[in-house]
This record gives C-alpha cells, sequence and structure tokens, in this order.
C-alpha cells in the first residue's frame, strides 16, 4: 500500500489563488519532498523538508510538516496556469533504507 | 549526459514476448529506483538498489518482472512473458542516497510500454 496519500485528489482553481494540497503518511519518515509532475512523465523535485523541520519555503512554495499528525501540506501562492500538474509527496522511512515511496497525487487545474 | 536517462522511450510489444528497459542514473548516484505509472494513477514502488544490491524487491508485481544493476550505474527492468496490465509508463530515478535519510531524486522521461 502507499506511504503517501494526498487530498484533495484533484483541485480546480482560478488563476492568482492559493492552492494547498495535503498529504498523509503512515510511518515515521527521515524526510518528506514534494514532486511535480506534467503530462504524465518525468516527475520534477520541489522541495524536501526534514522530519526536524516544521516549514519550508521556496519562492512561491510553503511546506509544513506536522509529525505528530503525520501530515504535510504544500501551498502554491499567487497560482499561475503554468502551475498545472499533478503533485506528490514521497516520503523514506526512518530505518536507515533509502526506500522512497510516493502517494497518489493531487491533479491541480489552474484555469487562466 | 547530466540527467537520467531511460529507453526506450516507447515500446509497443506483443503479448507474451519479454521486454527490457534500460535505466542510466546520474553518475555518482548510489541509490536507483524504478516505479510503474498507469494512466491518471500515482507512482507504484518497484524496486529500488543501493549500489549493485537490491534490499528491497517487495514492489515487483510477480515473478515475471526482474531488475539488475551492474557496476553501481545502468539498470535494466526485464518483464518476461508480457501481459496487456503490464502496459504503462515505467519510471527510473536517482539519488544520493546518504545517512538521515534521501535526497532529491532525479527521475528520467520514463518509458511508455504497450502491450497489444
Amino acid at each position: 500500500s502507499q506511504q503517501g496519500e494526498e487530498d484533495p485528489q484533484a483541485l480546480s482553481i482560478q488563476e492568482g489563488e492559493n492552492a494547498t494540497m495535503n498529504c498523509s503518511y503512515k510511518t515515521s519518515i527521515n524526510n518528506l519532498q514534494w514532486y511535480r509532475q506534467n503530462s504524465g512523465r518525468g516527475l520534477v523535485h520541489l522541495i524536501l523538508i526534514r522530519s526536524n523541520e516544521r516549514e519550508k519555503h521556496s519562492g512561491r512554495l510553503r511546506v509544513t510538516l506536522d509529525t505528530s499528525k503525520k501530515s504535510s501540506s504544500l501551498l502554491i501562492t499567487a497560482s499561475r496556469a503554468a502551475d498545472t500538474a499533478s503533485y506528490f509527496c514521497a516520503t523514506d522511512k526512518e530505518d536507515s533504507s533509502y526506500k522512497l515511496i510516493f502517494g497518489s497525487g493531487t491533479r491541480l487545474l489552474v484555469r487562466p | 549526459g547530466a540527467g537520467v536517462s531511460q529507453s526506450p522511450s516507447n515500446k509497443v510489444t506483443e503479448k507474451g514476448k519479454d521486454v527490457e528497459l534500460r535505466c542510466d542514473p546520474i553518475s555518482g548516484h548510489t541509490a536507483l529506483y524504478w516505479y510503474r505509472q498507469s494512466l491518471g494513477q500515482g507512482l507504484e514502488f518497484l524496486i529500488y538498489f543501493q549500489g549493485n544490491s537490491a534490499p528491497d524487491k517487495s514492489g515487483l508485481p510477480s515473478d515475471r518482472f526482474s531488475a539488475e544493476r551492474t557496476g553501481g550505474s545502468v539498470s535494466t527492468l526485464t518483464i518476461q512473458r508480457t501481459q496487456q496490465e503490464d502496459s504503462a509508463v515505467y519510471l527510473c530515478a536517482s539519488s544520493l542516497a546518504q545517512q538521515g535519510g534521501n535526497t532529491e531524486a532525479f527521475f528520467g522521461q520514463g518509458t511508455r510500454l504497450t502491450v497489444v
């Protein structure tokens, strides 16, 4: 079964609005990452947050991590049509392995 | 090359034939991952390598699937006696695995496999 599950499964917003996606996972982790995928091919890394961090920013992206709730959120501010893509969270377990498990993803549509 | 390279980009094969998918990771990356993605779905973990060894093969769907990695570099995913349900995009990624957890994974563009 998947380690991470995102919600919502799909999100449609107007350009300029903020988009928030959530990720929940099951086991203790070393870190959590967010990726973006366009057109069903290769994924691109967006941001990594370690288990001892609570918040991280990168440009218009803001990621939070709550290890007590085993959850993370990705906020994209002032969205653009070019942000339309699928977004996935990925975790690796706190067991000295490097197995990287992805969630089911959120499909984001930003309407111009 | 600078990125992860996968070949072929697209593969159409007849049911029952064997296929080999290749992944060239970024030089120096010790961890290599294979995933499968069906249309509109998430990434299904198949297998990962740390160096040449595969600590976790639990994601391989059946014994028709196998993978190897040689010289800590190139990896091949082999599917024997392909079935129509094997049709999907197969994605490879590599990363610098280091103490304290994984680092950013770099993905190839995938191989789209169609079994007819």
